[in-house]
């Protein structure tokens, strides 16, 4: 079993709409949490931070439960430049050390 | 462009051969990690510099696999003696001694083994 598991894409949505990405991971010593963005052939992009307290920015909200060790990312209003592999992503140490991946899932947003 | 580097951005080698990557990281930051990523997964930990020492290895890293970052700046990766699972992206990252915890990638060497 994979660390962080993820769920499996791609999610084709149309522009506007809300979307949901669930993410769990298994080692409870994880310590900090984020989602990063990929697009096609390109880098990961950190996209934000995720708090236990929950946190926003702009259209997209992160959400942390660590008893359930579950990661959320929710966007709304999709624009068609979200398309893009969204990768749920923690680390031991603060972040300083290793970021273990999830897989990604990849989201299409059409007209 | 003052962001990470990384040189070759592409590679193509035959099997067996030895490749050897290179990654410049963001000017003040101490930290380097090197990542691989194959199709339909997300990055893997390789390895971490802080400043010139290595602090930390994955079991993904065999003896095939060999890290440096002399004085503390670039880092090269070398792969001796590829095989064709080498195939993937290389991806360097580093971050900043103090403050934010975001890792800043490089563009990634595509390296293709035949």
């Amino acid at each position: 079993r994979k660390e962080v598991e993820q769920d499996p894409g791609p999610f084709n949505v149309p522009e506007g709409a809300t979307v949901a990405f669930n993410c769990t991971y298994s080692n409870s010593a994880s310590q900090s949490f984020f989602w990063y963005r990929q697009d096609c052939r390109k880098e990961p992009k950190l996209l934000m931070s995720v708090y236990s307290s929950g946190n926003e920015d702009g259209r997209f909200t992160a959400q942390l439960n660590r008893a359930s060790q579950y990661i959320s990312l929710l966007i709304r209003d999709s624009k068609l430049s979200d398309s893009a592999t969204y990768l749920c992503v923690v680390s031991r140490s603060g972040g300083y050390n290793k970021l273990i991946f999830g897989a990604g899932t990849r989201l299409a947003v059409h007209p | 462009d003052t962001g990470v580097s990384q040189d070759p951005r592409h590679k193509i080698t035959k099997r067996g051969q030895n490749v050897t990557f290179r990654c410049d990281p963001i000017s003040e930051h101490n930290r380097l990690y090197w990542y691989r990523q194959t199709l339909g997964q997300g990055p893997e930990f390789l390895t971490y510099f802080q400043n010139e020492a290595q602090l930390e290895k994955s079991r993904l890293l065999s003896d095939r696999f060999s890290a440096e970052r002399p004085k503390g700046s670039f880092s090269t990766l070398e792969i001796q003696r590829t095989e064709q699972g080498d195939s993937a992206m290389y991806l360097c990252a580093s971050s900043p001694k103090t403050g934010s915890y975001e890792q800043y990638f490089g563009p990634g060497t595509r390296l293709t083994v035949t």
